[in-house]
C-alpha cells in the first residue's frame, strides 16, 4: 500500500533555532498533503494544507510565517518551524490522500515528528 | 458549530468485546473514518463508512446511522495490542475532515 515517509522522528533543538520536517510520498504522487499538530491526549489539529506548486492554505490561528510550508514536488512537502520556542514543542504529523481503499480518499499518515524545544 | 463526541476513555478485558461510540453534528456528511493511534505514533486507517449499516473487517466492525448522526466501532476478541486511542473523523460538506478527540482504550489481562 501507499506509504508516507516523515523524518526526523525526533528532534531536540534550542530555542530560537529553526527545524525542518520532511514528508515524502513513496510510490505515489501527492498533489496535496496535510500537516497536523497534536498535543498530548488531544486530537489532531489541522495546521495547513500543502499544495504542490502553490502556496499552502493555513487554518485560522496558524502563523504562516512561523510554520513555513513548501511543496516543491509531487512527492515532497516540508514544514519548517522558524525561531522555535518551547511552546512549539509538539507532535507534528503529515498525511496525504491515497484514494484507497475503494476511492474513499483515506488519509495515510507519516510516522510523525516529535519536536522538543529547550 | 461542528462537533464530534466520543468517550474519553474506556477499559475492557482481553478476549472480550468493546463498542466505542461516536456521535456527530456537522455541516453535511461525506463519510466517517475510524483511525487507530498507538501512543507516540501516527494514526492508521481502520474503516470508512458512507452508507448506513455495518461494515465488518476481521475482528473490527464499524456501524453508521446517518439519520442519527451516530457511528460505533466494535472490537471483538480483544488483544493487548488493541490498547490505543481510536479516533472518529467525519468528512463534512466541504470535504474537510472533522476530528473527534479520540477514545483511549485500555485492555486489561
Amino acid at each position: 500500500g501507499a506509504v508516507v515517509s516523515q523524518h526526523p522522528s525526533w528532534v531536540i533543538c534550542k530555542s530560537g533555532t529553526s527545524v525542518k520536517i520532511e514528508c515524502r510520498s513513496l510510490d505515489f504522487q501527492a498533489t496535496t498533503m496535510f500537516w497536523y499538530r497534536q498535543f498530548p491526549k488531544q486530537s489532531l489539529m489541522l495546521m495547513a494544507t500543502s499544495n504542490e506548486g502553490s502556496k499552502a492554505t493555513y487554518e485560522q490561528g496558524v502563523e504562516k510565517d512561523k510554520f513555513l510550508i513548501n511543496h516543491a514536488s509531487l512527492t515532497l512537502s516540508t514544514l519548517t518551524v522558524t525561531s522555535a520556542h518551547p511552546e512549539d514543542s509538539s507532535f507534528y504529523i503529515c498525511s496525504a490522500r491515497t484514494g484507497e481503499p475503494s476511492g474513499a480518499n483515506v488519509l495515510t499518515f507519516g510516522a510523525g515528528s516529535r519536536l522538543t524545544v529547550l | 458549530g461542528q462537533n464530534i463526541d466520543q468517550p474519553t476513555e474506556m477499559t475492557a478485558t482481553e478476549g472480550a468485546i468493546v463498542q466505542i461510540n461516536c456521535t456527530y453534528q456537522t455541516s453535511g456528511f461525506n463519510g466517517l473514518f475510524w483511525y487507530q493511534q498507538h501512543a507516540g505514533e501516527a494514526p492508521t486507517f481502520l474503516s470508512y463508512n458512507v452508507l448506513d449499516g455495518l461494515e465488518e473487517k476481521g475482528r473490527f466492525s464499524s456501524f453508521l446511522s446517518r439519520s442519527k448522526g451516530y457511528s460505533y466501532l466494535l472490537l471483538k476478541e480483544l488483544q493487548m495490542k488493541d490498547s490505543a486511542s481510536y479516533l472518529c473523523a467525519v468528512v463534512d460538506s466541504n470535504y474537510q475532515l472533522i476530528w473527534g478527540a479520540g477514545t483511549k482504550l485500555i485492555i486489561k489481562p
